[in-house]
């Protein structure tokens, strides 16, 4: 059974850019939430989709957006981008919402320069 | 303001010992816990969870203990191997919030052969 499956691994932008990360979660999961990895801030909760809907959202600004599209696969969109937006970018995919075990991708890495 | 702290940044354990990592949080919805455990340019890859129904979990060379009155978790690995060396995470959710986990700063455990 294929494991969640992040595109691109590796990203290079330019300050004011915008870019967009997709993740296809493991076939059956309906949930996918995204996190971002610093070193500074450690691992911080993005969003989370399930069914389609946004069902949770962490502490980031509106720059950060997201989208859940009926096979379950998801897309994340950065827009303006800045220099702190440099980071790991994780998705997670579970089969409920609640309560369940959350598997990560490798996660895309976003150089912002 | 850390809601989840992991207060051993690293762990150094000889090959066959125990490793005992540590979990504190501070918010009392909470009420769902993990462990990952995490390789550099990796996603975390889940290891066992805890409801707080319970205050003991088992899968095989891992054990989670909750307790929920001090607000404390640990991941027990017995016997530890070199192949566990790596940094481990302990994630928090709240009841039907959804998957937003909260993590943990993470413990770099180094098993010594």
């Amino acid at each position: 059974k294929a494991g969640v499956t992040q595109t691109p691994r590796y990203l290079i932008k330019t300050r004011g850019q915008q870019v967009t990360l997709s993740c296809s979660p493991i076939s059956g999961h309906r949930s996918v939430s995204w996190y971002q990895q610093t070193p500074g801030q450690g691992l911080q909760f993005l969003f989370e989709y399930f069914s389609e809907t946004q069902r949770n959202k962490g502490n980031f600004p509106g720059r950060f957006s997201g989208r859940q599209f009926s096979n379950s696969r998801s897309e994340m969109n950065v827009s303006t981008l800045e220099l702190g937006d440099s980071a790991l970018y994780l998705c997670a995919s579970s089969l409920e919402t609640g309560e369940a075990e959350a598997f990560f991708g490798q996660g895309t890495r976003l150089t912002v320069v | 303001d850390q809601q989840v702290k992991q207060n051993s940044p690293s762990l150094s354990v000889q090959e066959g010992r125990i490793s005992i990592l540590n979990c504190d949080y501070t918010n009392s919805m909470f009420d769902y816990f993990l462990w990952y455990k995490k390789y550099p340019a990796e996603g975390p890859t889940f290891l066992i969870s805890i409801s707080s129904i319970k205050d003991k979990n088992e899968d095989g060379r891992f054990t989670v203990f909750l307790n929920k009155s001090a607000k404390h978790l640990s991941l027990h690995i017995v016997p530890s191997q070199p192949g566990d060396s790596a940094v481990y995470f302990c994630a928090a959710s709240p009841w039907e919030a959804g998957n937003m986990l909260t993590f943990g700063g993470g413990t770099r455990l180094m098993v010594k052969p």
